[in-house]
């Protein structure tokens, strides 16, 4: 299993970004998959989420991006995206990109991406 | 929103047990991961499902999770075990997961 993420930068506030992420080594269209990213200092912040062909691809987010970011899919590429919108400083992070473990929501994610850093500054 | 709350900082001799706590409400109705993040790499699961390991984790590290705090040990300590640990639960109510805040281990 691989995970590799691409597509960080730097941007100014207000800017946009796109994230993506190429699996390899397993089934990609079964699994759920999930950002998280964790700010320069800090802990990991859960991003969001982007369920399987199963579960209508059905997406979740966290407080902090909803309406800002959204996840998608490329079940034909076995690439996983961030569109990243109305960016401000606070989103300055690695971004991670991970599967999750099983076919339901509360299991934990078991494969991780190297990450790739975003970073909003003027 | 659902909080987990973990201590900042653990220091243990090595070859000692170290015991790391993340506290939730009711957090024993939940399923809890611990992931084990080293200084410049990204984090690795190394508990799912309370108290399960994947493959290629040694056996020293133990989860169990109960009432309202749930706990990862390290049965003894080695030097390649300093690093910071997070625990994780899904939180169904919220649609979310949420992350502890984070423990750091320090190997004396």
């Amino acid at each position: 299993v691989q995970l590799v993420e691409s597509g960080g930068d730097l941007v100014q506030p207000g800017g946009s970004l796109r994230l993506s992420c190429a699996a390899s080594g397993f089934t990609f269209s079964d699994h759920f998959m999930d950002w998280v990213r964790q700010a320069p200092g800090k802990g990991l912040e859960w991003v969001g989420r982007i369920r399987d062909k199963t579960n209508s691809y059905t997406t979740e987010y966290a407080a902090s991006v909803i309406g800002r970011f959204t996840i998608s899919r490329d079940n034909s590429k076995n690439s996983l995206y961030l569109q990243m919108n109305s960016l401000n400083t606070e989103d300055t992070a690695v971004y991670y990109c991970t599967r999750g473990m099983y076919y339901y929501d509360s299991s934990g994610l078991d494969y991780w991406g190297q990450g790739t850093l975003v970073t909003v500054s003027s | 929103s659902y909080v987990l709350t973990q201590p900042p900082s653990v220091s243990v001799a090595p070859g000692q047990p170290a015991r790391i706590t993340c506290g939730g409400n009711n957090i024993g109705s939940k399923s809890v991961h611990w992931y084990q993040q080293k200084p410049g790499q990204a984090p690795v699961l190394i508990v799912y499902d309370d108290s399960d390991r994947p493959s290629g984790i040694p056996e020293r590290f133990s989860g169990s999770n109960s009432g309202n705090t749930a706990t990862l040990t390290i049965s003894w300590v080695e030097a390649g075990d300093e690093a910071d640990y997070s625990c994780q639960v899904w939180d169904s109510s919220s649609a979310h997961y949420v992350f502890g805040t984070g423990t750091k281990v320090t190997v004396l």
